[in-house]
């Protein structure tokens, strides 16, 4: 079983729904990462976060430790959202990155 | 701006020539990592420094090496180049922050061709 698990694997919406991607862990964890990486692009910090909740314009992360589940909801989705969100788990004193495989998110005009 | 840069972004070479990847990063920051990222396999950390002259294996370090002689630096060595070593490499830097270190930063990428 993988450490970590995302879901869904792939997510087709329209423009302006609301989004939803889901992560749960099995490893121990001080923090936890959002990621963002466009098709062919670099990866982009967009969260991290211990406890409770974080919100950054139509980006919102929540973190449940005991439940050892994050969410990452996008509101009203725009074709600008379209890439592949990452869940990484981080833990230790070496602050390592457990990464899940991702999810597609494709937004449709 | 902060930022963690690497070069070459692309890089096609041949079995057995040894190459450098570097990275260097402006923050500061105390803990730097290298990661690859395979289709199907995701990121996979190679190796991790948690300051200057302190580095470590990560999850799948064979064929590759590292340093940490300045904070700022921190280049990815293949000695000896094999195609299972075709892949996009990362780069990344986190601060110590207070206890859970800050959020990452990653350079564009390398996208590796090894024939």
């Amino acid at each position: 079983k993988n450490e970590v698990e995302q879901s869904p694997q792939n997510l087709t919406a329209q423009e302006g729904e609301f989004i939803t991607i889901n992560c749960s862990y099995s490893v121990g964890i001080s923090a936890l990462h959002w990621l963002q990486q466009h098709p062919g692009g670099g990866i982009v910090s967009l969260f991290m976060l211990s406890s409770g909740k974080k919100k950054h314009g139509r980006l919102i992360a929540t973190i449940n430790i005991q439940e050892k589940h994050s969410s990452l909801h996008i509101t009203a989705s725009h074709p600008r959202d379209s890439a592949v969100y990452i869940c990484a788990p981080s833990g230790g004193s070496n602050y390592k990155l457990t990464f899940g495989k991702g999810t597609l998110l494709t937004v449709n005009p | 701006e902060a930022q963690v840069t690497q070069n070459p972004r692309y890089l096609i070479t041949v079995t057995g020539k040894k190459l450098t990847v570097t990275c260097s990063q402006n923050m500061n920051h105390e803990y730097m990592s290298w990661y690859r990222q395979d289709p199907g396999l995701g990121l996979r950390q190679i190796y991790y420094s948690m300051n200057v002259e302190v580095t470590d294996k990560g999850d799948v370090p064979e064929g590759y090496k590292v340093s940490r002689k300045e904070k700022r630096n921190f280049p990815l060595i293949l000695e000896s180049p094999s195609p299972n070593q075709t892949s996009l490499y990362f780069c990344a830097s986190q601060g110590e922050g207070r206890t859970i270190g800050t959020e990452a930063f990653f350079g564009q990428g390398t996208r590796l061709t090894v024939v």
